[in-house]
């Protein structure tokens, strides 16, 4: 059975600060793997796909890797804002077409 | 904004109650995919429709069942409501119902259920 763990849980940065969100999945079965953006009671914003065949994605200050062997992604958010704020999910596609969700990551960047 | 639109945006319902939710896919999708979100935690898959048939269910109990319509829109029902299916419930709309389509979220309806 998947399982999709992203670590920490909740993840205070000051402004301006680099930074590093996990996220682990046990079954390296996977078609992609996606990360969203999640605003306080709003629906989700995918930020970036990567195929399975791919290593990394990148958009803007954003920027994905995935590591299928070892389960295992990272999303690097450079130079972060307070906009940034916001609770971040990662999820991977399987057989089935349904997405598996981590419980995400709580971030909050200090002005 | 993602074209993917959801109604009502809130709702409250009694235990034992019965409730409909509506998604309208992004214009030229074909496949619709439901999940619950309980508070602080991730979404959880419920089913996915493709052109009009469900292929594909998470483990969620008979009383959660759905429909989609020709124009590819989409109704989520929960019959005899419980307290823990208070949650955000969202839909995703894809083109072609493979397992590499991007799914595009809509905005969620909250239910609250007391």
């Amino acid at each position: 059975k998947q399982e999709v763990t992203q670590i920490p849980a909740a993840l205070s940065v000051p402004e301006g600060e680099n930074l590093v969100l996990n996220c682990s999945f046990t079954d390296s079965a996977i078609y992609n793997l996606q990360w969203f953006r999640q605003d306080p009671g709003k629906g989700l914003t995918s930020l970036l796909l990567i195929q399975s065949s791919q290593r990394e994605q990148t958009s803007g200050r954003l920027n994905a890797s995935l590591d299928k062997s070892s389960g295992r992604s990272t999303l690097y958010i450079a130079a972060s804002q307070p906009g940034d704020s916001a609770t971040y999910l990662c999820a991977v596609r399987h057989v089935g077409g349904k997405l598996i969700f981590g419980q995400g990551t709580e971030l909050s960047v200090k002005p | 904004e993602t074209g993917v639109t959801q109604s009502p945006t809130h709702l409250i319902k009694t235990r034992g109650q019965q409730v409909t939710l509506r998604c309208s896919s992004q214009s030229g999708h074909n496949t619709v995919s439901w999940y619950q979100q309980a508070l602080g935690q991730g979404p959880q898959f419920i089913f996915q429709y493709y052109r009009e048939e469900e292929n594909g269910r998470g483990n969620f109990p008979p009383r959660f069942s759905g429909l989609q319509f020709p124009n590819y829109s989409s109704e989520l029902n929960v019959n005899a409501l419980e307290l823990d299916d208070s949650a955000l419930y969202l839909c995703a709309s894809s083109f072609g119902g493979s397992s590499t389509d991007t799914q595009y979220f809509g905005p969620g309806t909250r239910l609250t259920v007391l």
